[in-house]
């Protein structure tokens, strides 16, 4: 089944540190660009950040430059968020996406909800 | 940054009738324009790419047009389970892509 599935989210305190997961499966991953694109509760949908098929171009929304660092890993099918020093205003659900320009395929997401 | 500026923010529309989204961006998109479906508790599914080509699955009641700067998405005959949040997306290169704020499409 062609599917992505997050993982990682949780409670934790400002200015901690989080790191959330996406597994892709059914379909060739290293042939596609993934992002991050998260809904804070209530809210639309923001775009985070993004990463090319080979890690050539990467890219990152101003509110979270210098704090979160996308990665992938071809060979175990997996796409990264490293978030660091969080805020309470990244509270969010966060979803990873596949690029086909378009976002055809899109996991369930994973919530994040950063209090103290 | 490109902005897309949807509207209205919510619509409401008794089933059976035809519901009209706009999208507006900023700059020319050419035709990089997506429309997205989200329901309660669930992932946004894919409508509408290229601005007119209905993604796989998606039934022809649903129909975008547009190009340029100006959107529209239509669903004609509403059905009970059209009811949700709309948004568009344009992807003419990232960083950023970007989201309109969503029309909350509701029952009359």
């Amino acid at each position: 089944e062609v599917q992505l599935v997050e993982s990682g989210g949780g409670l934790v305190q400002p200015g901690r540190s989080l790191r959330l997961s996406c597994a892709a499966s059914g379909f060739s991953f290293d042939y596609y660009a993934m992002h991050w694109v998260r809904q804070a509760p209530g809210k639309g949908l923001e775009w985070v950040s993004g990463i090319s098929l080979n890690n050539g171009k990467i890219g990152y929304a101003d509110s979270v430059k210098g704090r979160f660092t996308i990665s992938r890993d071809n060979a175990k099918n997996s796409l990264y968020l490293q978030m660091n020093s969080l805020r309470p205003e990244d509270t969010a659900l966060y979803y990873c996406a596949r690029d086909t320009g378009f976002y055809d395929l899109w996991g369930r997401g994973t919530l994040v909800t950063v209090s103290s | 940054e490109i902005v897309l500026t949807q509207s209205p923010a919510t619509l409401s529309v008794s089933p059976g009738e035809r519901a009209t989204l706009s999208c507006r961006a900023s700059q020319s998109v050419s035709s990089n324009l997506a429309w997205y479906q989200q329901k309660l508790g669930q992932a946004p599914r894919l409508l509408i790419y290229g601005a007119s080509t209905r993604a796989t699955g998606i039934p022809a009641r649903f129909y975008g047009s547009g190009s340029g700067t100006e959107f529209i998405l239509t669903i004609s005959s509403l059905q009970s389970e059209d009811y949700a949040v709309y948004y568009c997306q344009q992807y003419v290169d990232w960083p950023p892509y970007t989201f309109g704020q969503g029309t909350k499409l509701e029952i009359k």
